[in-house]
């Protein structure tokens, strides 16, 4: 069974820092692309930052380009998002998400992530 | 970048009734189309890849339809836990995607 566990929400200030993360397991990790979603509140879904299955091809929304960095650790299973230079409209629920070749993609429980002075 | 519009934004219907969901894309996207059913609090479930296979576990009632740039979410026989926001998702662009902005089913 895929499980994504999303960690490291919380309160931060604008201009601040934070790093999510995400333990995958069920699945060969190394084997498929993962994404992060994310969703403001009360707002729709945008797909935020995508790693290739090769660990090493990058995508980012323009939203997020030049503050954010996706990574991975094939040691550990987990996906990573280093977020800098928070603002106030990033405050959102942060889901990772293996993509599926076949167009399944399995979601973890998201990470809330608030923006705040 | 491919724009997903989905429509209604909102709709209201009873416990029974036939209900339909559509999503328009910017460009051709072939039939990398998912349906997604979201409930306050939770992520999103899988409804519907591939434009119309049927996630496994979803009830029957819920089919897709559409190739290109239109397609169709279809709830056949309307039920209360069916009260939700669903939303459709083009994966053409996969890893990356793109989302229409929701559609609220609200049960009479």
């Amino acid at each position: 069974e895929v499980q994504l566990l999303e960690s490291g929400g919380g309160l931060v200030q604008p201009a601040g820092s934070l790093r999510l993360s995400c333990a995958a397991s069920g699945f060969s990790f190394t084997s498929y692309a993962l994404t992060w979603v994310r969703q403001a509140p009360g707002k729709g879904l945008e797909c935020v930052s995508s790693l290739g299955g090769n660990g090493v091809t990058t995508y980012y929304a323009d939203s997020v380009k030049g503050r954010f960095t996706i990574s991975r650790d094939d040691s550990k299973n987990t996906l990573y998002l280093q977020m800098n230079s928070l603002r106030l409209e990033d405050t959102a629920v942060y889901y990772c998400a293996k993509v599926g070749t076949t167009g399944v993609w399995d979601w973890g429980q998201g990470t809330l992530v608030t923006v705040s002075s | 970048d491919i724009q997903m519009t989905q429509s209604p934004s909102s709709l209201s219907a009873s416990v029974g009734d036939r209900v339909t969901i559509t999503c328009r894309a910017s460009q051709t996207i072939g039939r990398h189309l998912s349906w997604y059913q979201q409930k306050p609090g939770k992520a999103p479930k899988l409804l519907i890849y591939a434009a119309s296979s049927l996630q496994s576990g979803v009830p029957s009632r819920f089919s897709g339809s559409g190739s290109g740039t239109d397609f169709t979410l279809t709830i056949s026989s309307l039920q209360p836990e069916d009260s939700a926001t669903y939303y459709c998702q083009q994966t053409y662009s996969s890893p990356m995607c793109s989302f229409g902005q929701g559609t609220k089913l609200e049960i009479k």
